[in-house]
């Protein structure tokens, strides 16, 4: 059974530019969470997608967006990049239950991205 | 305050020994709790999960959660060099939704 596949792995961007990055989650499973790790800051949920829509979304600003397509594969978009948006920018895949079910996150190996 | 809190560490144990590490976390309605490893320069892997109080064991791992005092533990039996890496608390404050708080990690050292 394939794991969570990110693309790319790595990403040289130049403050301003926009980037996007891919994450195709284990199939069967239709959650995708995004989550940003920096030395300084540790693991911080960005958003969630669930059946094409956010239904969660973490303290970041509105240059990061995200969406979901019908096959449950998502991209995160971050425009007008920021030196401080240089992390591993990791995609976790989930089956998403209802209330009261309990569910494990599988993540990616991440996309490194460097902002110079 | 911060969500989930893990003392940083680092944490030597020699091998073999028991590597106990730490978590409390500030909401006291969190549902689900999750023990990841991350090695350098790799993704978090999920070890644990545990959802009810008590210990729940696999293999060398053992989680422990006890909700009345908002504490989950992870222990690891007869510790082996290759479980050096940084060990990750994260907290689900609800079912259904599947958005994790994460604390800082802790690095864990096993030295040979």
């Amino acid at each position: 059974k394939a794991g969570v596949t990110q693309t790319p792995r790595y990403l040289i961007k130049t403050r301003g530019q926009q980037v996007t990055l891919s994450c195709s989650p284990i199939s069967g499973h239709r959650s995708v969470s995004w989550y940003q790790q920096t030395p300084g800051q540790g693991l911080q949920f960005l958003f969630e997608y669930f059946s094409e829509t956010q239904r969660n979304k973490g303290n970041f600003p509105g240059r990061f967006s995200g969406r979901q397509f019908s096959n449950s594969r998502s991209e995160m978009n971050v425009s007008t990049l920021e030196l401080g948006d240089s992390a591993l920018y990791l995609c976790a895949s989930s089956f998403r239950g209802g209330q009261g079910m309990n569910t494990e996150a599988f993540f990616g190996q991440g996309t490194r991205l460097t902002v110079v | 305050q911060k969500e989930v809190e893990q003392n940083s560490g680092p944490l030597s144990v020699p091998e073999g020994a028991i590597a106990s590490l730490n978590c409390t976390y500030s909401d006291r309605g969190s549902q689900s709790f999750f023990w990841y490893r991350q090695y350098s320069g790799k993704s978090p892997e999920l070890i644990m999960s545990i959802y009810s109080n008590g210990d729940k064991e696999d293999g060398r791992f053992t989680a422990q959660l006890n909700k009345a005092s908002q504490y989950v533990s992870l222990l690891i039996r007869d510790s082996q060099p290759s479980d050096s890496a940084t060990y990750l608390c994260a907290v689900k404050v609800r079912t259904g939704a599947n958005n994790l708080f994460f604390g800082t990690g802790t690095r864990l050292t096993v030295i040979p």
